[in-house]
């Protein structure tokens, strides 16, 4: 089950902006890094942001990431159709000694 | 090109086992920690197990652990996954990635349990 929760879902018109929040807790956002991925339709997710706020090379600028205390935050500047995915936060946990995974959010 | 592929889904009834494969290419897989992570019809991605670069620690979730076997063999860079016991919430994509960080997927292998 998923211990991290992200709003189901969020939504703009090309060319805005969006914000994708994900809670946690002390046992894994407050003491580990987080990352985010996104997932096309069909398709293996991949990974977008590591280390709380960093790119991998070949991700766009309009994907920022932020986090603070036990939640962190995903924006998207820009939206693109392409962009249309789900999207999920994941840190480590220190109390199950694994991988924890936000709910999910689509993005429309 | 750094490369994951997995193979040896299919369906079997409950109870029953499959040994799902993941092989890595592009990369020196001795060197990594790799991860299984799986996905259910129409629901979120859940992690299933993380095994050190030397396979000598394993992790487990809750919900495979005593059911479920990792292994590693780094001289012909694969990864394996023995899936005994299965019940019908193991139906899922299995996929295998690299590091705990995930920054590598494959494609995934589709696993069915029903009778």
């Amino acid at each position: 089950q998923s211990v991290l929760t992200q709003p189901p879902s969020v939504s703009a018109a090309p060319g805005q902006k969006v914000a994708i929040s994900c809670s946690g807790s002390s046992s894994n956002i407050g003491r580990s890094a987080v990352s985010w991925y996104q997932q096309l339709p069909g398709t293996a997710p991949k990974r977008l942001i590591y280390d709380n706020t960093q790119r991998p090379s070949g991700i766009p600028d309009r994907f920022s990431a932020s986090k603070s205390g036990t939640s962190a935050t995903l924006g998207i500047t820009g939206l693109q159709s392409g962009d249309e995915a789900d999207y999920y936060c994941a840190a480590w946990d220190t109390s199950l000694s694994g991988i924890v995974f936000g709910t999910g959010t689509k993005v429309t | 090109e750094v490369q994951l592929v997995e193979s040896g889904g299919g369906s079997v009834q409950p109870g029953g086992s499959l040994r799902l494969s993941c092989a890595a290419s592009g990369f020196t897989f001795s060197n990594y920690e790799m991860t299984w992570v799986r996905q259910a019809p129409g629901k979120g991605l859940e992690w299933v197990v993380y095994i050190s670069s030397s396979g000598s620690t394993k992790y487990y979730a809750e919900s495979v652990r005593g059911r479920f076997t990792i292994s590693r063999d780094n001289a012909k860079n694969s990864l394996a996954l023995q899936l005994d016991s299965l019940r019908g919430e193991d139906t899922a994509v299995y996929y295998c990635a690299r590091r705990l960080e995930l920054d590598v997927w494959g494609k995934g292998t589709t696993v069915t349990v029903s009778s």
